[in-house]
């Protein structure tokens, strides 16, 4: 079966770091992604990874082991305004095409 | 540029009617998908749209879902009869591959939260 593995919540401090591990098991893959989605609104779209290694985007970074099945989002100096769920999605064959398989999300929480 | 739009946001509905939800995708995508949500649940994939075509509709739970996209702009979700199990929030997101990035970014409207009661 397709399995998402992603923790349920994380509390942070503001100003620190934090990194929020996705791990997956998939019949493929072609791709992994990281949205961000705040209370009642959309998830926006945050980072993709194909190939192994670090991509980094300002105070994002994701990272990806293919062999391990598994991938990392790092918030650096975090901001009150990251508190929000943050969502691993792998494509993965499905149906007739590619399909995105997701995670249940981690809550991170930023407190002062 | 406007976003992908959903309407209505919410939407209460007694088991047994009928609901339909709409999603406006970004003008030009020619990717349509829903997606749902079962609150404490992950987010699963329902549909995709290629224009008018259905891509993919392995993820419909049933025949009591109708997806439609007809003339490829925006996409109606009908639910008939709705079921108590229903209940969650309907995504949609739209993309358009071949825009120099070798991957296909989804752009998310904010959701239909449907209640069953």
């Amino acid at each position: 079966g397709q399995n998402i593995d992603q923790p349920t919540e994380m509390t942070a401090t503001e100003g620190a770091i934090v990194q929020i591990n996705c791990t997956y098991q998939t019949s493929g893959f072609n791709g992994l992604f990281w949205y961000q989605q705040h209370a009642g609104e959309a998830p926006t779209f945050l980072s993709y990874n194909v190939l192994d290694g670090l991509e980094e985007k300002g105070r994002f970074s994701s990272f990806l082991s293919r062999s391990k099945g598994y991938s990392y989002l790092l918030l650096k100096e975090l901001q009150m305004k990251d508190s929000a769920s943050y969502l691993c999605a792998v494509r993965a064959p499905g149906g007739s095409n590619y399909q995105l398989i997701w995670g249940a999300g981690t809550k991170l929480i930023i407190k002062p | 540029e406007a976003g992908v739009t959903q309407f209505p946001s919410h939407s209460v509905i007694e088991k047994g009617q009928t609901v339909t939800l709409r999603c406006d995708p970004i003008s030009g995508h020619d990717n349509l998908y829903w997606y749902r949500r079962v609150m404490g649940k992950e987010i699963k994939f329902l549909l995709h749209f290629v224009k008018e075509s259905k891509q993919d509709e392995s993820g419909m739970p049933n025949n009591r879902f109708l997806a439609e996209r007809t003339g490829g702009t925006y996409s109606t979700l009908k639910v008939q009869p709705a079921e108590l199990e229903d209940s969650g929030v309907y995504f949609c997101a739209s993309s358009q591959e071949g825009l120099g990035r070798n991957y296909n970014e989804q752009f998310f409207g904010p959701g239909t939260r449907l209640t069953v009661l």
